[in-house]
């Protein structure tokens, strides 16, 4: 269990309607990403948050929206779906900032599961 | 940001020590490589960590040559369970944390 958590696990909806995915980091992390993984696909990056502020942004499609609030959970914002946009959505978390030696370690949730009919 | 490339399948026998190497070419002094390991319909997990030459911990090994053009993560007598999709990352502690996963090299062990 990496301390992250993601709702819904599921999520089943048609084409051309909204839904809003949920993540809340581990506790401590200020930073919140979201990515998108398709069937046998890689792992696309969409967008990193940073206590509250857009930090990075990547493939994120004019239709995808996302924040962080103030308690630092985030949300992913999808609209006018299409059958393209079924697929895994991860959320990671890190503790963020600079480091003097390595990286920032992310942690990822479950994921939700996006179905499109 | 580095690009990284690695082979997109491995086959090996359970017991067997498994060395998938990614391909850096292009990293900057500032880059850390980074393994990840994803099983099907399951986030990434972190495995190890490194900028050069070797190190350890209680699931695998990397190694860093002195170029740092390449990077070799070695799992000691796989098992089944190690079954999963491996990705090497290389971004540095400075650069947004953007780290760009690639295709990753599926491992399928073997009985």
């Amino acid at each position: 269990d990496s301390g992250v958590t993601q709702t819904p696990k599921h999520l089943i909806t048609a084409t051309g309607q909204r839904v809003t995915l949920r993540c809340s980091p581990r506790s401590g992390d200020l930073s919140v990403y979201w990515y998108q993984q398709s069937l046998d696909q890689g792992l696309q990056f969409l967008i990193q948050y940073y206590n509250g502020e857009e930090r990075a942004k990547g493939n994120i499609l004019e239709r995808f929206s996302a924040q962080q609030f103030p308690d630092l959970h985030s949300e992913l914002n999808l609209s006018s779906l299409e059958l393209g946009d079924s697929a895994l959505y991860f959320c990671a978390s890190s503790v963020g900032g600079s480091h003097p030696y390595g990286t920032d370690t992310q942690y990822f949730g479950p994921g939700t599961r996006l179905t499109v009919l | 940001l580095a690009k990284t490339t690695q082979p997109i399948s491995m086959d090996s026998y359970e017991g067997q020590e498994v060395n998938i190497t990614c391909s850096h070419n292009n990293i900057a002094t500032n880059d850390y490589i980074t393994w990840y390991q994803q099983f099907p319909s399951q986030g990434p997990r972190f495995i190890i960590q490194g900028y050069k030459t070797k190190v350890t911990n209680e699931v695998a090994s990397l190694f860093i040559p002195a170029d740092r053009k390449s990077s070799t993560l070695s799992l000691p007598r796989v098992s089944l369970s190690d079954t999963a999709v491996y990705y090497c990352l290389v971004g540095g502690r400075n650069a947004g944390n953007m780290l760009t996963f690639g295709g990753g090299t599926r491992l399928m062990v073997k009985p």
